[in-house]
């Protein structure tokens, strides 16, 4: 199957500061990424959904100036938690499917973000 | 809001056959069912995929009724590494469609 990757994988940092999270697709093109959150114990809260070349369209309670997505490749897509703070804590995962296919959506491996 | 409903949890032994079902009443004509699979800190992985009737692959077998109003995933012979969360989703398959997670079924398989 298709592979998506994530870096860094899980990364801490201070109160305030700014964190990108990588996603790629490794063997594939997707024009549509996806971002999800998960705290811990419960399931996982779409976010953001990703567009190659267009702004991304954020879910309803999701701060887009917080959370600011850039997808500038068929295979490449950043989302960047600015001014972070400890409630931001929590593990995001992205996903791709394969563009213009059928084939099922594929997840990136998450990345632990850990806000002091 | 999600489109399925699971059990919250379910128990069973190594070496049992685990079947898991989900609630989809609302399922449009053009939405496939879908697993997932997640451990603990990991992302979701795919198992398995169907339209109707039944599926079956190395991993798992999906059992979908002539109404597609649920599905039921099994699970042959669960051993201890099966112990994770299960999550049925329904969508179109199109490269844009998001998906929307429920609750997930946390599978706990003893010795």
């Amino acid at each position: 199957g298709a592979v998506v990757s994530q870096h860094p994988s899980w990364v801490i940092c201070k109160s305030g500061t700014s964190v990108k999270i990588e996603c790629r697709s490794l063997d594939f093109q997707a024009t549509t990424m996806f971002w999800y959150r998960q705290f811990p114990k419960q399931s996982l809260m779409l976010m953001a959904t990703s567009n190659e070349g267009s702004k991304a369209t954020y879910e309803q309670g999701v701060e887009k100036d917080k959370f600011l997505i850039n997808h500038a490749s068929l295979t490449l897509s950043t989302l960047t938690v600015t001014s972070a703070h400890p409630e931001d804590s929590s593990f995001y995962i992205c996903s791709a499917q394969v563009a213009g296919s059928t084939d099922t959506q594929y997840f990136g491996p998450g990345t632990r973000l850990t806000v002091l | 809001l999600a489109k399925t409903t699971q059990p919250i949890s379910m128990d069973s032994y190594e070496g049992q056959e685990v079947n898991i079902t989900c609630s989809h009443n609302n399922i449009a004509t053009n939405d496939y069912i879908t697993w997932y699979q997640q451990f603990p800190s990991q992302g979701p992985r795919f198992i398995i995929q169907g339209y109707k009737t039944k599926v079956t692959n190395e991993v798992a077998s999906l059992f979908i009724p002539a109404d597609r109003k649920s599905s039921t995933l099994s699970l042959p012979r669960v051993s201890l590494s099966d112990t994770a969360v299960y999550y049925c989703l329904v969508g179109r398959m199109d490269s844009s469609y998001k998906l929307i997670f429920g609750s997930g079924t946390r599978l706990l398989v003893r010795p």
